[in-house]
């Protein structure tokens, strides 16, 4: 079954440093998504993604964030500075198109130290 | 803001049928009821939606009442991997690009 891949699965990074968390949706989905978990708090959209900009994206989502799909497969999230509250699970998701599901990666542990 | 109401927990003997109830009274025509569930903290999974009418897949059978302002998500015999975090989303049919709306969902315990 087809399923959504997220690299790393854990990412320790300093405080002020650059990250650059990495997905590959399903090949034939063109909406992608970022949402993310601060631990033991619900899961939050960021950023949704479709014809090579982006769509819609939340608060949360600040000069500090990018989202990139350079490549036609792999569709990045960039956090420029990173603060100690980015630490939380970053998830990618994407979805064919209209009335259908949206599926989700494993996530990425970001701790930001 | 929330558009659904869920008990915050719950649980369930293994091998019975759990029922999972969610609120939307304040349900739109256009908005279908999705259910998704996330097992501790791995990336939340696709359960099942519906509009109006019972839907059944593989997973679970969804139950939504005639005047759609409240659902049942039914597992109809648990097993110990069901435990996790269930969401009862509503989201307008038909537009594709939009998010989903994570409350704080029911935690399903299912107990051997």
């Amino acid at each position: 079954e087809p399923e959504v891949t997220q690299t790393p699965s854990h990412q320790v990074t300093q405080m002020g440093q650059e990250v650059i968390l990495r997905c590959v949706p399903i090949s034939n989905h063109l909406y992608f998504y970022w949402y993310r978990q601060i631990l033991g708090q619900k899961v939050e959209f960021l950023v949704s993604f479709y014809n090579n900009e982006i769509s819609e994206k939340s608060e949360i989502f600040d000069d500090q964030f990018s989202v990139e799909r350079p490549d036609g497969s792999n569709f990045t999230l960039k956090i420029r500075s990173t603060k100690l509250e980015d630490s939380a699970m970053y998830f990618c998701a994407s979805k064919a198109g209209g009335g259908t599901e949206a599926f989700f990666g494993q996530g990425t542990r970001l701790t930001v130290v | 803001d929330a558009k659904t109401t869920q008990p915050p927990s719950m649980d369930c003997a293994e091998g019975r049928a759990a029922n999972l109830p969610c609120n939307h009274s304040t349900i739109s025509g256009n908005e279908y009821v999705y259910w998704y569930r996330q097992i501790h903290s791995q990336g939340p999974q696709y359960i099942i939606h519906g509009l109006k009418n019972n839907e059944t897949n593989e997973m679970a059978s969804l139950i939504i009442t005639e005047d759609r302002k409240s659902s049942t998500l039914i597992l109809p015999h648990a097993t110990l991997r069901d435990t996790a975090v269930y969401y009862c989303i509503v989201r307008v049919a038909g537009d594709s690009n939009e998010k989903l709306t994570f409350g704080t969902g029911t935690r399903l315990t299912i107990i051997p």
